[in-house]
């Protein structure tokens, strides 16, 4: 079975350009998540789909940043227009359904670099 | 809220040596807690968990034990190998699936 895939593992953008990550889930999880890791420090949570509704979208740093994840399946993150401190590591987590306490599978993450 | 504090690196260690990473927490409700490792290159993976208190998770020769009147989750194995070189994070989930991660810690095992 295959698991998180994330797309792509590198991007290094200029400033005030756009970026698109992807992230396909394990199949058959309805629960998608994207967190971020800034620099050496924890790893944030961003937001959380079930399905393709957005579930909780607190961790979102501000409206730059969209998610979406048509028909349930993947999803992806777009950054308009990237800053500098948008740079880290961007993970996808997947699990199945339910929501209590249920082990997450991470994708290997997409670094991001802004430059 | 909810958080995770665990020691900062990086620790090394030579080969055999014995490893303890701290982790504490503060938590609403009833959390699981989670170690999870990231080897070089690779994604984060599940390396053992516990769902409650006084239970003890372990995988590959490490450890932890949900200590709820200390807040802790320490990781610890008896004899590390220089394949045990990774990036190690405590984590935390108490419902919906949302994870509060510590900052990490790196260690590097010297053959």
């Amino acid at each position: 079975e295959a698991g998180v895939t994330q797309f792509p593992s590198h991007s290094v953008i200029e400033k005030g350009q756009t970026v698109t990550l992807r992230c396909d889930p394990i199949s058959g999880h309805d629960n998608l998540y994207w967190y971020r890791r800034v620099m050496g420090k924890e790893i944030k949570f961003l937001l959380h789909f079930v399905k393709e509704s957005k579930q909780d979208e607190s961790g979102m740093p501000n409206n730059r940043f969209l998610a979406e994840r048509t028909g349930g399946t993947y999803s992806t993150l777009k950054v308009q227009p990237a800053e500098l401190e948008d740079s880290g590591v961007y993970f996808c987590a997947s699990s199945q359904q339910g929501w209590m306490n249920t082990e997450a599978f991470f994708g290997q993450g997409t670094r991001l670099t802004v430059v | 809220g909810n958080s995770v504090t665990q020691m900062e690196g990086p620790v090394t260690l030579s080969e055999e040596a014995f490893l303890t990473i701290n982790c504490t927490y503060t938590a609403t409700g009833y959390p699981s807690l989670f170690w999870y490792v990231q080897y070089p290159g690779e994604g984060l993976q599940l390396l053992l968990k516990a769902t409650k208190a006084d239970d003890k998770g372990s995988n590959k020769g490490f450890e932890a034990t949900y200590r709820k009147e200390t807040t802790s989750f320490h990781l610890e194995k008896g004899s590390v190998q220089v394949s045990d070189s990774a990036v190690y994070f405590c984590a935390l989930t108490s419902g919906a699936g949302k994870f509060y991660f510590g900052s990490g810690t790196k260690l590097n095992v010297k053959p």
